[in-house]
């Protein structure tokens, strides 16, 4: 299985503040990594796929870089609505892995 | 819009069979794989199966000796069977659409608390 890390596994920060989380893969998956948003008692959101692309009618704020093992999701100005975990997910091979989240709460 | 609900008991007993349905819903289930992830409470996501409406599966070798997913596509619905469960089996149980092209989890259901006990 490809294991994937997240850094840090918890940030405080303030509304208006640029927030980089950042993933690892065990082994190169390419480009194939996703994002995800996850608040209390709600499905996972998809934010990100194939590591930069913008999932459909997620804000511009958000953004994705990397490829091979090293991945990050950027915030550029964080908003009240985006306190939240967000998780990385490989989708090179199976089985499908999450890395264990990230939660970002208010400072 | 894809749309997808869960359902089936919220109560399992020990060593018997999780059984949960996923209804689709605005969409034609040959455009996603389907796919079934749980979350024990308080803790992350484990990818648990996925199938496509042709019937191909996969499944997580970890619960795989478990596990079976299968497909009806003239109800729309796709289901999971989890055998022997016990309480680490206990989570939220999410169906949700994969996007074939790049693997990502689309539409996800609002998921079912399954809890594990006698």
């Amino acid at each position: 299985d490809i294991q994937m890390t997240q850094s840090p596994s918890s940030l405080s920060a303030s509304v208006g503040d640029r927030v980089t989380i950042t993933c690892r893969a065990s082994q190169s998956i390419s480009s194939y990594l996703n994002w995800y948003q996850q608040k209390p008692g709600k499905a996972p959101k998809l934010l990100i796929y194939t590591a930069s692309s913008l999932q459909s009618g997620v804000p511009s704020r958000f953004s994705g870089s990397g490829s091979g093992t090293d991945f990050t999701l950027t915030i550029s100005s964080l908003q009240p609505e985006d306190f939240a975990i967000y998780y990385c997910q490989q989708s090179y091979s199976i089985p499908r892995t999450f890395g264990p989240g990230t939660k970002v709460d208010i400072k | 819009q894809v749309r997808l609900q869960e359902s089936g008991p919220g109560l399992v007993k020990p060593s018997e069979t999780l059984s949960l349905t996923c209804t689709v819903s605005g969409n034609s289930m040959s455009s996603y794989y389907w796919t079934w992830i749980r979350q024990p409470p308080g803790k992350g996501l484990e990818w648990i199966a996925n199938i496509y409406y042709s019937g191909n599966t996969n499944y997580n070798p970890s619960l795989k000796s478990r596990v079976t997913i299968a497909v009806v596509t003239s109800k729309n619905q796709f289901s999971l069977k989890l055998s022997s469960v016990t309480a680490a089996d206990t989570a939220v149980y999410y169906c949700a659409s994969t996007d074939p092209n790049h693997g990502g989890f689309q539409h996800w259901g609002q998921g079912i608390l399954v809890t594990v006990s006698s």
